[in-house]
């Protein structure tokens, strides 16, 4: 069974820092990887999406890479802003169309 | 605008009712889906489709119910059979089985 793990659970940052965030899956047989934003109360917004032949996506301030053999993911934030204030959340997907989420970190970007 | 609808945003049942919550994308998208998110769980998938008048059962399909009767359109009926309903519902939709993954806003039911 696919296990997704997000650390740190929570973090909080001064504006400009350029930050990382984690996320590391226990099956490497995957189809790809998303990275999603939760702001509070609301749906989540797709920020990257990466296949599994792909190493890295690029959106803006926004960078995800991938590993698989090594089971991790990370999401770059370059010089973070206090809109960046949010919830990230990766999931994983692997066979029968089933995404596997992981509880996200809680980012806070302070002024 | 194409996007996601779901409604009502916020619900309230008394035990023993069934609900029924709303979802509607203008996305053209074939897949759709599900999900619960309590605090400390992260998404559990309830319920998914990924063609017309065919569904699937997702993690914690029990006490749920769904129809996919239009392409646009993905109901959940949250029936009195589900033990411990109170909580936030996503619905998701998609363009084929490996694509982007893309969710409404929300719909937050409390049982009183």
């Amino acid at each position: 069974k696919q296990e997704v793990t997000q650390i740190p659970a929570a973090l909080s940052v001064p504006e400009g820092e350029n930050l990382v965030l984690n996320c590391s899956f226990t099956d490497s047989a995957i189809y790809n990887l998303q990275w999603f934003r939760q702001d509070p109360g609301k749906g989540l917004t797709s920020l990257l999406l990466i296949q599994s032949s792909q190493r890295e996506q690029t959106s803006g301030r926004l960078n995800a890479s991938l590993d698989k053999s090594s089971g991790r993911s990370t999401l770059y934030i370059a010089a973070s802003q206090p809109g960046d204030s949010a919830t990230y959340l990766c999931a994983v997907e692997t066979s029968g169309s089933r995404l596997t989420f992981g509880e996200g970190t809680q980012l806070t970007v302070n002024p | 605008d194409g996007g996601i609808t779901q409604s009502p945003k916020y619900l309230f049942r008394k035990e023993g009712q069934n609900v029924t919550l709303s979802c509607e994308q203008n996305l053209n998208h074939d897949a759709m889906y599900w999900y619960r998110q309590d605090p400390g769980q992260g998404l559990r998938l309830i319920y998914y489709s990924q063609i017309v008048n065919d569904f699937q059962k997702g993690d914690i399909a029990e006490g749920y119910s769904v129809s996919r009767e239009k392409k646009e359109s993905f109901p959940l009926t949250v029936t009195s059979a589900q033990k411990n309903p109170t909580a936030f519902y996503l619905c998701a939709s998609r363009t084929g089985v490996t694509g982007e993954l893309f969710f409404g806003e929300g719909s937050r039911l409390t049982v009183l």
